[in-house]
């Protein structure tokens, strides 16, 4: 089993939909967590860290639920520039991150 | 901003040559660096990290006498992949730290492909 585990995707949706993804994760003793955006042939960039309180960034609201191991992220009225694959990532001990596979996102006009 | 910086982006490469990859912190001191290898449509995976004025610690199936980190500065890694061949071709790629809880930085990544 793979530690972070994501929706396998690709999602594809019409501008102005809501998107949520979903992961989840095994090593309970992550310490933090992050949602990044990886655009094809490019490097990973954060989107946003993930908190027990839940964060929001626009259209953007992050979700982490440490005793069911479980993050997520939503995305509302979605953009054609919202396209992308949308990586899971843990951190763990030392500063080791630990992606998910991804999904990937794909906004039509 | 933190800026990382990875250089060369993209090399071609016969099978047999060593190529080194240098990841460079910009604006800022980094004792720690990651290094990540990407195949196609898969995710990053994490090869090892880099201790500056120690030796790397690798992850698991990763051949550190193949893939040779050193970190002698506190803004400067490098991965060399020895004798590289076609089955190394993939999307490598550095992260750095700025210290505390402050997420990590990544360079732009280096694309290998070994004929």
């Amino acid at each position: 089993r793979k530690e972070v585990e994501q929706d396998p995707g690709p999602f594809n949706v019409p501008e102005g939909a809501t998107v949520a993804f979903n992961c989840t994760y095994s090593n309970s003793a992550s310490q933090s967590f992050f949602w990044y955006r990886q655009d094809c042939r490019k490097e990973p960039k954060l989107l946003m860290s993930v908190y027990s309180s839940g964060n929001e960034d626009g259209r953007f609201t992050a979700q982490l639920n440490r005793a069911s191991q479980y993050i997520s992220l939503l995305i509302r009225d979605s953009k054609l520039s919202d396209s992308a694959t949308y990586l899971c990532v843990v951190e763990n001990q030392g500063g080791k991150l630990i992606f998910g596979q991804g999904t990937e996102l794909s906004v039509k006009p | 901003g933190a800026v990382v910086s990875q250089h060369p982006s993209w090399v071609i490469c016969k099978s047999g040559t060593s190529v080194k990859i240098e990841c460079r912190s910009l604006d800022f001191q980094a004792t720690t660096m990651f290094w990540y290898r990407q195949f196609p449509k898969q995710s990053l995976m994490l090869m090892a990290t880099s201790n500056e004025g120690s030796k790397a610690t690798y992850e698991q199936g990763v051949e550190k006498d193949k893939f040779l980190i050193n970190h002698a500065s506190l803004t400067l890694s490098t991965l060399t992949v020895t004798s590289a061949h076609p089955e190394d071709s993939s999307f490598y790629i550095c992260s750095a730290h700025t210290g505390g809880n402050q997420p990590q930085h990544f360079g732009d990544g280096t694309r290998l492909s070994i004929l």
